[in-house]
């Protein structure tokens, strides 16, 4: 099990760029959630999935669109890249009921 | 709407105690969580606990919850140096979403 994987880990983007950041997990887990970290502001929800073919806004979704086509994949898009969207993002996946969320190991995004 | 709070910084001396300190708004709140954040990694579930349980204990972990006050809290027993990290509180709500507080940065004193 490779878990939660997240490309790229590094990327730089100039303001007005679009882009993609992908998220895949192999648990074939039902729910999945993007957060963003920025410093003393701690994990943010933007959007997250309850299945495939699910999607639903979380607390910052503006800016950023998202599908869930596979129970696999969660990609993020980034449609107009703005300097107030530099953060470090996170994937995460989980079953339905308590159980926690897995993490990826996050993609650190500044746009310039 | 709901909220998570933690404070933001604790320092402790290596082989004491460490307790982290949350409260959390939602009282709807079926399963509360603790996380683990090493520096440039993602986050590592290290326990939850079930909102009408008083007491978790896991090894030098102990999480214990006062449903009533909103309150919960992570104790570990013998801090170590690997220790030393950013501890996120996090509450399952009445949506199914989870929702973190702004995590605590542990730093350990020699």
């Amino acid at each position: 099990n490779a878990g939660v994987t997240q490309t790229p880990k590094f990327q730089v983007l100039k303001t007005g760029q679009s882009m993609t950041l992908q998220c895949a997990q192999d648990m074939n887990h039902e729910y999945m959630s993007w957060y963003r970290q920025d410093p003393g502001m701690g994990l943010r929800l933007i959007h997250y999935s309850v299945g495939a073919g699910i999607t639903d806004q979380g607390e910052v979704p503006n800016g950023y669109n998202v599908s869930r086509s596979t129970t696999e994949d969660f990609p993020l898009r980034l449609l107009s890249a703005a300097p107030s969207q530099t953060s470090v993002y996170f994937c995460a996946s989980r079953t339905g009921g308590f159980y926690g969320y897995t993490f990826g190991s996050g993609t650190r995004l500044t746009v310039v | 709407g709901e909220d998570v709070e933690q404070s933001l910084f604790l320092s402790v001396r290596e082989g004491d105690s460490s307790v982290i300190n949350c409260t959390y708004t939602d009282s709807s709140s079926t399963y509360l969580y603790w996380y683990k954040q090493e520096p440039g990694a993602g986050l590592q579930l290290l326990t939850y606990i079930f909102s009408n349980m008083d007491m978790k204990q896991d090894q030098r972990l102990t999480v214990l919850l006062n449903k009533k006050d909103k309150h919960l809290s992570l104790r570990i027993a013998d801090t170590q140096t690997g220790d030393s990290a950013i501890y996120f509180c996090a509450d399952l709500n009445r949506d199914d979403k989870i929702i973190f507080g702004k995590g605590t940065r542990l730093h350990i004193l020699p």
